[in-house]
């Protein structure tokens, strides 16, 4: 009865694949949202989906593309992965943007 | 633009010592307010929050107040224990069509 689950929780992958991380939430949350936190716990906004639609798409490379098939999910695909990618990649749902979040246990991404 | 800043760590504490970790922003509205804790190989799980100047929040002994005239919410609690080792971030939201804004967090290291 997780509240926001990702997965896979680690993924180790050499640079220039494709990957997928999922991201779901049963909190009933309208807005789903994709951060990236570096080495140094830095956390950046990348995406923000409301309702199926995309709400905040920050500087992020066009590598990164996010899919929401349902406002219960979404989805990180990144294309040509690069060694600057390595982060840990935490999926958020709130019920209004703006409110509180809740945060899944996050990704973490080595590209090597 | 909207940003946070917070005190650098990291902090280190006896157990019971009183424990303040500073935060101040910048906000061209009238922002929300949060403190987020992480604990080691988690994800963030909100800790306090307060929407309006004046508003304290409260949590597991953890309080900070949203002063206008300051620009800060500085975190607070009486008496730390070994188990609030965890980094703790201060983020601000300008409510409806933003995202949250994260510090850089601060890490908090209580020694028996």
């Amino acid at each position: 009865d997780t509240a926001v689950s990702q997965t896979p929780k680690y993924l180790v992958t050499q640079m220039g694949n494709d990957k997928s991380i999922k991201c779901e939430q049963n909190l009933g949350h309208d807005t789903m949202y994709w951060y990236k936190q570096d080495s140094k716990k830095f956390l950046k906004i990348m995406f923000s989906y409301n309702n199926k639609e995309l709400i905040i798409n920050e500087t992020v490379p066009n590598r990164f593309s996010p899919k929401s098939p349902d406002k219960a999910h979404l989805n990180l695909h990144i294309n040509s992965l690069e060694l600057g990618d390595s982060a840990v990649y935490f999926c958020a749902s709130s019920h209004v943007q703006g409110d509180g979040y809740t945060f899944g246990s996050g990704t973490r991404l080595t590209v090597v | 633009g909207n940003s946070v800043t917070q005190m650098e760590g990291p902090v280190t504490l006896s157990e019971e010592a009183f424990l303040t970790i500073n935060c101040t922003y910048t906000a061209t509205g009238y922002p929300s307010l949060f403190w987020y804790v992480q604990y080691p190989g988690e994800g963030l799980q909100l800790l306090l929050k307060a929407t309006k100047a004046d508003d304290k929040g409260s949590n597991k002994g953890f309080e900070a107040t949203y002063r206008k005239e300051t620009t800060s919410f500085h975190l607070e609690k009486g008496s730390v224990q070994v188990s609030d080792s965890a980094v703790y971030f201060c983020a601000l939201t300008l409510n409806s069509g933003y995202a949250l804004n994260f510090g850089k967090g601060t890490s908090l290291l209580v020694t028996p």
